[in-house]
């Protein structure tokens, strides 16, 4: 149990366009959904906590218009990178904290490389 | 000071050994503390969670908290070249209000199991 799914595993973008990331919870629903910036040898980043049906809460130096959030369900949260630029190429990884629980389970990753 | 500290490592061990890992923090407000075990290009997966003072074992797994001490440690026994990843300490203070917990991570430490 407790299965998070996230598409796509990778991606290959031009600078200046967008990518859409989805995490999805598979056998569970979250109330708040996580979303983490990880760059090599390093150690996560909380960008962004989204809530079901409300706003997402931004970390301080995260651009809220450019790294756009959408929690639209229980089970499904996006995130959006606008206008990426090769500065944006990362791996990002989204969590989900169930209902019942208080900790986070982690999706697979999305590695992001902008040409 | 960082709130979480972990040593990066790496460290290399013979299959067998018994490994120590170990994250200082420095905020008394956590309660709750999770080991990651992150492989190469994935997403992090729990290995435990606990929040209490004291031992919890979960196979070759047993970790270890010392509120006192603002110290925790995962141990693994009988270590087996499959636990070779990057291993992350990780946090969270229960929220004044409902809502979402941020983990606090540590840079992770980078472990080789050699056969």
């Amino acid at each position: 149990g407790a299965v998070v799914s996230q598409h796509p595993s990778w991606v290959i973008c031009k600078s200046g366009t967008s990518v859409k990331i989805e995490c999805r919870s598979l056998d569970f629903q979250a109330t708040t959904m996580f979303w983490y910036r990880q760059f090599p040898k390093q150690s996560l980043m909380l960008m962004a906590t989204s809530n079901e049906g409300s706003k997402a809460t931004y970390e301080q130096g995260v651009e809220k218009d450019k790294f756009l959030i959408n929690h639209a369900s229980l089970t499904l949260s996006t995130l959006t990178v606008t206008s990426a630029h090769p500065e944006d190429s990362s791996f990002y990884i989204c969590s989900a904290r169930p209902l019942w629980g208080e900790t986070q389970y982690f999706g697979p990753g999305t590695r992001l490389l902008v040409l | 000071q960082k709130e979480v500290e972990q040593d990066p490592g790496p460290l290399s061990v013979p299959e067998g050994a018994i490994v120590s890992l170990n994250c200082t923090y420095s905020n008394s407000a956590f309660q709750y503390f999770m080991w990651y075990r992150q492989y190469s290009r994935k997403g992090p997966e729990l290995l435990m969670y606990t929040y209490s003072s004291g031992n919890k074992e979960d196979g070759r797994f047993t970790a270890q908290v010392d509120k006192s001490s603002k110290y925790i440690s995962l141990f693994i026994r009988d270590s087996q070249p499959s636990d070779s990843a990057t291993y992350l300490c990780a946090m969270s203070a229960r929220p004044l209000q409902g809502g979402s917990e941020k983990l606090v991570f540590g840079k992770g430490t980078k472990l080789t199991v050699n056969p």
